[in-house]
């Protein structure tokens, strides 16, 4: 499998500063990781597609300006939440998919809970 | 577009079984398959299932009937730790690649008491 960290675990912040949460894949070269956006008792709601050297493929709905992804190497993928008010108070949870024997699975990082006052 | 419906709840006691049926509807169909996550946690990987049939994990099993567009996630001899959330998942492609996106079910919470 892949191990995939993500730092920071927790970040506090005031509205209208700005966010950088890294995704790291560990132990695989990853070209494609996924950004998901998860509201307390919801499910996973896909933001993004990070390509590694290139832009970065966005879910209806998701600004571009907000969000900005960057993957600039095969280990690492930053979402900054810019301009963060409260209403992005979310956990934020990156993956690595891989394509496995028994089938393709994804490898979640530990997640991001942003909190914006 | 894709669409999961599956429970939002299920309460059993340990020991128990509990199947948690997953239906969906897609544009495109390749694989259905299963995450458990604990509250505060990653989701981690369970099971996959490509073609119709029943894939047994140990005390976890994953169904798919693809012409009922149908799946389920069997949880046998629950346990405490058990309790979390369970996603049915589906990947929008017929073909196999690693950048093929996952549309999530709703989650059902799952809660074992003693």
């Amino acid at each position: 499998g892949a191990v995939v960290s993500q730092h920071p675990s927790w970040v506090i912040c005031k509205s209208g500063t700005s966010v950088k949460i890294e995704c790291r894949s560990l132990d695989f070269q990853a070209t494609t990781m996924f950004w998901y956006r998860q509201f307390p008792k919801q499910s996973l709601m896909l933001m993004a597609t990070s390509n590694e050297g290139s832009k970065a493929t966005y879910e209806q709905g998701v600004e571009k300006d907000k969000f900005l992804i960057n993957h600039a190497s095969l280990t690492l993928s930053t979402l900054t939440v810019t301009s963060a008010h409260p209403e992005d108070s979310s956990f934020y949870i990156c993956s690595v998919p891989l394509i496995l024997p028994g089938g393709d699975e994804q490898f979640f990082g530990p997640g991001t809970r942003l909190t914006v006052l | 577009g894709q669409s999961l419906e599956q429970p939002s709840e299920v309460t059993a006691v340990e020991g128990a079984i509990v199947q948690i049926n997953c239906t969906y509807q897609t544009s495109g169909f390749y694989g259905l398959s299963w995450y458990q996550q604990h509250d505060g946690g990653a989701p981690t990987f369970l099971s996959y299932n490509a073609l119709d049939g029943l894939e047994e994990t140990g005390r976890f099993s994953s169904f798919l009937s693809r012409s009922d567009s149908y799946g389920y996630l069997l949880l046998q001899e629950l346990q405490m730790k058990d309790s979390a959330s369970y996603f049915c998942a589906v990947r929008d492609a017929m073909i196999k690649a690693a950048g093929n996106k996952l549309t999530f079910g709703g989650g059902t919470r799952v809660l074992v008491k003693p």
